[in-house]
Parts: C-alpha cells; structure tokens; sequence
C-alpha cells in the first residue's frame, strides 16, 4: 500500500515556525488534510484541500501542496501547539483508500 | 452540537467479533459519509473503512477486508463496524469521522468521535 512520510519529529522555540513535510508518490495531483491529535484526544481537522483553514483554527496555521510534498506551517508557535500532527491523502492508485501519514510529533521547546 | 458518540468496544478473545456503534447527532445524517479509523496504542492513525452518506459506496483498508463490515442505518443516526476474526492487532482505540459531503474520499474528516477501545487478548 501507498506510504506518505513524514518527519518523527519536529522541535521548534516558542514564537518561531514549525514546517513539516508529508511526501509519497501518491501526492502529486492530490489534495492533502492535515490533522492535530494531542494525547488522549481525537484528533482535530487543522487544514483541509491543501491549504483551508476550518473556522476557529489559528491564521498561524498554513498548508500547501507542490509536486510531491505537502507542507504544514506553523508560524509563532505556542505551547498549546503541541501535538502530533498527520496528513492524509485519499489513494486512487489501486483499491481506494485513505492514507494516513506517519506523522510528526512537534516539541515546543 | 455536531457530536459522534461511540460504543461497543472491549476485551474480546482473538478471533472472536464485536460490533462497534457510532451515534450522531447534531446534524442532517443522511447526508455525509461516514468512516473508521483507528489507532493501535502508541501507533499512528490508520484509516478502516468508510461508507457513503446511503450506504451505496464501501471501502475497506487490506487489512480488515474480509473481515470487518460497515453499515448505517439513517433512521436511527448511527453507522456500525462489525468485526470478526479479530486479531491482537486489531488491538486500538477505534474512531468515527464524518466527512464533509455525502462521498468517500471526497473531503476531509471534519468531525471526530472520542473513540471506543477494542482490545484483542487471551
């Protein structure tokens, strides 16, 4: 089955930008939602159709998609921001399905 | 308020079924697909199945496909996931998620339930 990777893990200052990649050849033409789950908690919609933002998720949170990475940015990260973070894909390519990224854990240091 | 309620997790013997029950509430049921998904402890999040907003369209992960079942009944609000043949990595907090329109695979998960846990051990 299709793999979309990300980085383990992310560390980032208060105040400064968070990035994390999603790739996998399954990328390409396809539109990428990215969630954020903080322990014990479902995890949460932060950007959907690449870069949308659902109401009530900060402006500090961006997404895009070019080729065959798709990006979340997270500019003046705060505490609260901790938390892991995955990216999703639906895969055509062969028995449809969706694709979860591997997910990055983000540390505010 | 839009809520997705689950239940019918627990401890249950390898090989043998369960079947879990997501209720909604809080919106029109009927017009949204619905999915499962599901995270084994400490693991990352792993996409079950999913199942048009009339049930029409159905999809399943290889993993559980011959195995576990997905149904809705829009009468009642609440989409189903029976599983059988269970395995001890079927072991995982088990998710329902709406999607935005009435598709799989069309939109994102925009609502979460809390979870229901399914543990598989002897």
């Amino acid at each position: 089955s299709s793999v979309l990777t990300q980085p383990p893990s992310v560390s980032v200052a208060p105040g400064e930008t968070a990035t994390i990649t999603c790739g996998g050849d399954i990328i390409g033409i396809k539109t990428v939602h990215w969630y954020q789950q903080k322990p014990g908690q479902a995890p949460l919609l932060v950007i959907y159709y690449d870069s949308d933002r659902p109401s009530g998720i900060p402006e500090r949170f961006s997404g895009s998609n070019s080729g065959d990475t798709a990006t979340l940015t997270i500019s003046g990260v705060e505490g609260g921001d901790e938390a892991d973070y995955y990216c999703q894909v639906w895969d055509t390519s062969g028995d449809h399905s969706y694709v979860f990224g591997t997910g990055t854990k983000v540390t505010v240091l | 308020e839009v809520q997705l309620l689950e239940s019918g997790g627990g401890l249950v013997q390898p090989g043998g079924s369960l079947r879990l029950s997501c209720a909604a509430s809080g919106f029109t049921f009927s017009t949204h697909a619905l999915n499962w998904v599901r995270q084994a402890p400490g693991k990352g999040l792993e996409w079950v199945s999913g199942i048009s907003n009339f049930g029409e369209t159905i999809f399943y992960a290889d993993s559980v496909k011959g195995r576990f079942s997905i149904s809705r009944d829009n009468s009642k609000n609440t989409v189903f996931l029976q599983l059988t043949s269970l395995r001890a990595e079927d072991t995982a907090m088990y998710f329902c998620a709406r999607e935005g329109d009435g598709h799989v695979g069309t939109d994102s998960f925009e609502i979460w339930g809390q979870g229901t846990p399914v543990t598989v051990s002897s």
